[in-house]
């Protein structure tokens, strides 16, 4: 079965410093990846996706996040935080049936 | 409008009734799924559909939960006989297309269902 798994439940930063926050997926065959994230009192909105191609992907607001396929990783980073990055971020998987399999979740609070 | 809307934002309920949520997917969109986001569970799957019918209904965890489409357009989430753990926020997207398309999923703002 397809499963996501973050690591990280839990970041704090102060603005500026760099962030990469991990994702391990499970499953046996082509996967689409996705992280997304949901701003406070905001609904969930797509950050970037990996589909084929360049496995270094960009996204929105700087982010960027690589697929390594021999690690079955898509981790997530950003050179340097703003505090307006302040979010809940989650990693994604699908598979054929396009259903979407999140991670738990990763809170991410940027200090000034 | 040109996003997902769900309706209502907010619903409590007592244990045992039966509850609606609605979701209007972006007009044109062919795909529709049912989301789920608990603090216990996480973002789960519910169920998905191509046009009005759902091929996937995998995600749904007990009989007393059902969805249908009409005219390809908007979705009607029934949780029969609520019952506490029922409580969560229920999310609807869309995407233009399934199936393994590269198609991004555009979530609605949700439902927070509360069970009393």
């Amino acid at each position: 079965a397809q499963s996501v798994s973050q690591h990280n439940h839990h970041v704090i930063l102060s603005e500026a410093a760099s962030l990469e926050l991990g994702c391990n997926y499970s499953y046996g065959g082509t996967v689409n990846l996705f992280w997304y994230v949901q701003y406070p009192g905001q609904h969930l909105q797509l950050l970037l996706k990996y589909f084929s191609g360049d496995p270094l992907v960009k996204g929105i607001k700087g982010f960027e996040a690589e697929f390594i396929k021999s690690k079955f990783s898509f981790n997530l980073r950003k050179p340097s935080v703003q505090w307006s990055d302040t979010a809940e971020y989650f990693c994604a998987v699908s598979g054929f049936t396009d259903k979407l399999i999140f991670g738990t979740g990763t809170r991410l609070q940027v200090f000034p | 409008g040109a996003g997902v809307s769900q309706s209502p934002s907010n619903k409590v309920t007592e244990k045992g009734k039966d509850v609606e949520l609605r979701c209007d997917p972006i007009s044109g969109h062919t795909a529709l799924y049912w989301y789920r986001q608990s603090l216990g569970q996480g973002l789960e799957f519910l169920i998905y559909f191509q046009g009005n019918s759902a091929p996937d209904k995998s995600g749904l965890p007990s009989d007393r939960f059902s969805a249908e489409r009409t005219g390809g357009s908007v979705s009607t989430l029934t949780i029969q006989r609520t019952q506490q753990e029922d409580s969560a926020v229920y999310l609807c997207a869309s995407s233009l297309a399934a199936g393994g398309s590269s198609y991004e999923q555009y979530f609605g703002p949700g439902t927070r269902l509360t069970v009393t």
